[in-house]
């Protein structure tokens, strides 16, 4: 079993939904969690960084960790056709490298 | 944007020829990374290096070697390339290890026929 799991999707919805990507992971000492957004042919871009359990919001983006169950999600309000793109989880504990999920990919239509 | 470049941007090899990728910072970030992205598998961890000469290895290591003999560049070396390296390699930098954002190159397409 992977350390990280996420769904690839696709996932469609009209533009203005609110969108909710999902990862699990099964390592307890993961304390660092992010999200990153990659669109084709593109590298990644850190969209949002969370140490540890909680919430953070940026703009139409919340992030969220719940240690607990160790889950964490990510919300998109009023998404839009350029937030068309695949959405990677990734997390880390103290060591040297990230842990990634494979990638949701979305598609926002107008 | 991170300064982080990566060259060749594209580039087709034959089977059993030996493949150098390079990563250019000018972040002055110790540690850099070495990523393949594949269909299914997402992105997965071949090298990685924590300074200047230190480096150690990743979840998918077999055929590739890597050198730092400067903060600031990091190379990647398909020793023989092989149909199975065919991917796209990503370059990644964080300035104080995995607890911190890695921010990414633009990505070497490579294709081994």
């Amino acid at each position: 079993q992977k350390e990280v799991e996420q769904d690839p999707g696709p996932l469609s919805v009209p533009e203005g939904a609110i969108v909710s990507l999902n990862c699990t992971y099964s390592n307890s000492a993961f304390q660092y969690f992010m999200w990153y957004r990659q669109y084709s042919r593109k590298g990644p871009e850190l969209l949002m960084y969370t140490y540890s359990s909680g919430n953070k919001e940026d703009g139409r983006f919340t992030a969220q960790v719940d240690k607990s169950s160790k889950y964490i999600s990510l919300f998109i309000r009023d998404s839009q056709p350029s937030d068309s793109a695949t959405y990677l989880c990734a997390m880390a504990n103290s060591g040297y490298a990230l842990n990634f999920g494979k990638g949701t990919s979305l598609l926002v239509t107008p | 944007d991170a300064g982080i470049t990566q060259s060749p941007r594209h580039k087709v090899t034959e089977t059993g020829t030996p493949v150098t990728l390079r990563c250019h910072q000018t972040e002055n970030h110790r540690y850099m990374y070495w990523y393949r992205q594949d269909p299914g598998h997402g992105l997965r961890l071949i090298h990685y290096s924590y300074g200047v000469k230190d480096t150690d290895k990743g979840e998918v290591s077999d055929g590739y070697s890597v050198s730092r003999s400067k903060t600031e560049d990091f190379l990647l070396t398909l020793e023989s390339a092989t149909s199975s390296q065919t991917s796209v390699y990503f370059c990644a930098i964080t300035s104080t290890g995995g607890g911190t954002e890695a921010f990414f190159g633009q990505g070497t397409r490579l294709t081994v026929v």
